[in-house]
């Protein structure tokens, strides 16, 4: 079953600007994960919020997590055309990795 | 490089075919994990080992048969599948699970086998 949903489903920007994904999820968490999907690679793991942080930094992307509202956003500054890519958020629910269907981000040059 | 190597990249088979695909990982990881994607679904997860032995089987059809020889390999067996089962097929690795209970650890994934079905 889904744990978290990512919104937007897709997202078209231009380099050099700021991209914000979000997240919903249903059940309380431990800490929740982002990850990038390339086309045609498999996923890689960006970043992980520990459900008593609110705010992480990893070079450009800065994730925000609130509990209270069950949700989680991933921003990219500065974005590149390398950024373009699909992004999800991921979260643990009976010892399983379970994955939003991700939101699908077109970088520009 | 992810330190997850997937063989095939890209598999076309007949309904009829039986064929296997294989997965290795060089990271020491003692957990491994088989997902199937799908277009415009999430990432469903399929299998699940830690140290060799079994710990999820999430429902999946007995076309599908799982082996994990040692933490190092593991191998999806395919036999008699359907039109539904193209899908890009993902493999994935990390540190062991906590009493067959995944928590925080992040998963290392390869870069997949494409499968058709005709």
């Amino acid at each position: 079953s889904q744990q978290g949903e990512e919104d937007p489903q897709a997202l078209s920007i231009q380099e050099g600007e700021n991209a914000t994904m979000n997240c919903s999820y249903k059940t309380s968490i431990n800490n929740l994960q982002w990850y990038r999907q390339n086309s045609g690679r498999g996923l890689v793991h960006l970043i992980l919020i520990r459900s008593n942080e609110r705010e992480k930094h990893s070079g450009r992307l800065r994730v925000t997590l609130d509990t209270s509202k069950k949700s989680s956003s991933l921003l990219i500054t500065a974005s590149r055309a390398a950024d373009t890519a699909s992004y999800f958020c991921a979260t643990v629910k009976t010892g399983k990795l379970i994955f939003g269907q991700g939101t699908t981000l077109q970088v520009k040059p | 490089e992810t330190g997850v190597t997937q063989t095939p990249r890209h598999l076309v088979m007949g309904m009829t075919n039986k064929k296997s695909l294989k997965c290795e990982q060089h990271l020491g990881h003692n957990a491994m994990y088989w997902y199937k994607q799908s277009a415009k679904k999430p990432l469903e997860l399929m299998f699940v080992y830690n140290f060799k032995e079994q710990t999820e089987n999430n429902s999946v059809p007995s076309r599908f048969s799982p082996e994990c020889p040692n933490s190092s390999h593991l191998f999806l067996h395919l036999h008699t599948l359907q039109p539904e089962d193209s899908a890009l097929y993902l493999c994935a690795s990390s540190q062991s699970l906590i009493q067959g209970l995944y928590s925080n650890q992040p998963q290392h994934f390869g870069d997949g086998t494409r499968l058709s079905i005709l």
